[in-house]
């Protein structure tokens, strides 16, 4: 597609339920990453991946959250046993590098809107 | 660690009037990328313009401009003839090359334009 898709755009769990968000980049863009915006809060790094290379985990909040990428392009984030405080927006962006002097762009989807009641 | 600082939580700007955006980072690494998105009421981020450290001239693109100062680490978003369309949040970001293009972001700036 044209940009970054990310589905669903909205979901209401139950506490407890687990749940799973959906990106597919750009295509061709060999970088993909997960990002969190709560209310009230900025922008927080959970995940990325670039090609075959082991994803860089290092902002996941817990271990309740997880992610993978299959073959090189579709993602999914995973959360297990949502809390309350998992309610935020997740968006997921990609870019065509990684380890880029030049700044490739990062481009963002739209979002997915969880809320957790 | 890096660190992006955004002092200003709300501004407003007459339509068709120029406006700037604050952003101060913080970082040890000589190399590393700057970067503003507009995050309109819809949630989708929107890049605006990118600057690199190693850049001798402040980047435009349109009606966007970066006011970069390397010495006083700013980077400050300036928006010339606003619209109304503008209105939006305002994220400044910053990735360190050794990094990867993971962004760092500041807590951003709300603009609303007025008639």
């Amino acid at each position: 597609g044209a940009g970054v898709s990310q589905s669903p755009s909205n979901k209401v769990t139950e506490k407890g339920k687990d749940v799973e968000l959906r990106c597919d980049p750009i295509s061709g863009h060999t970088a993909l990453y997960w990002y969190r915006q709560s209310l009230g809060q900025g922008l927080e790094f959970l995940i990325y991946f670039q090609g075959n290379s082991a994803p860089d985990k290092s902002g996941l909040p817990s271990d309740r959250f997880s992610a993978e990428r299959t073959g090189g392009s579709v993602s999914t984030l995973t959360i297990q046993r949502t809390q309350q405080e998992d309610s935020a927006v997740y968006l997921c962006a990609s870019s065509l590098a990684y380890r880029s002097a030049s700044g490739n762009t990062i481009y963002f989807g739209e979002g997915s809107w969880l809320t957790v009641v | 660690a890096q660190k992006i600082t955004q002092t200003q939580p709300g501004m407003f700007v007459q339509e068709k009037e120029a406006v700037t955006l604050d952003c101060t980072y913080d970082t040890s690494d000589p190399s590393y990328g700057l970067f503003w998105y507009k995050q309109p009421s819809s949630g989708e981020m929107i890049f605006l313009i990118y600057q690199g450290s190693y850049d001798q001239q402040n980047a435009t693109e349109g009606r966007y401009s970066l006011n970069f100062q390397k010495a006083r680490k700013s980077a400050n978003l300036v928006i010339s003839a606003s619209q109304l369309g503008d209105s939006a949040m305002y994220f400044c970001a910053m990735s360190l090359t050794g990094g990867g293009n993971k962004l760092t972001f500041g807590t951003g700036t709300q603009l609303k334009v007025e008639l």
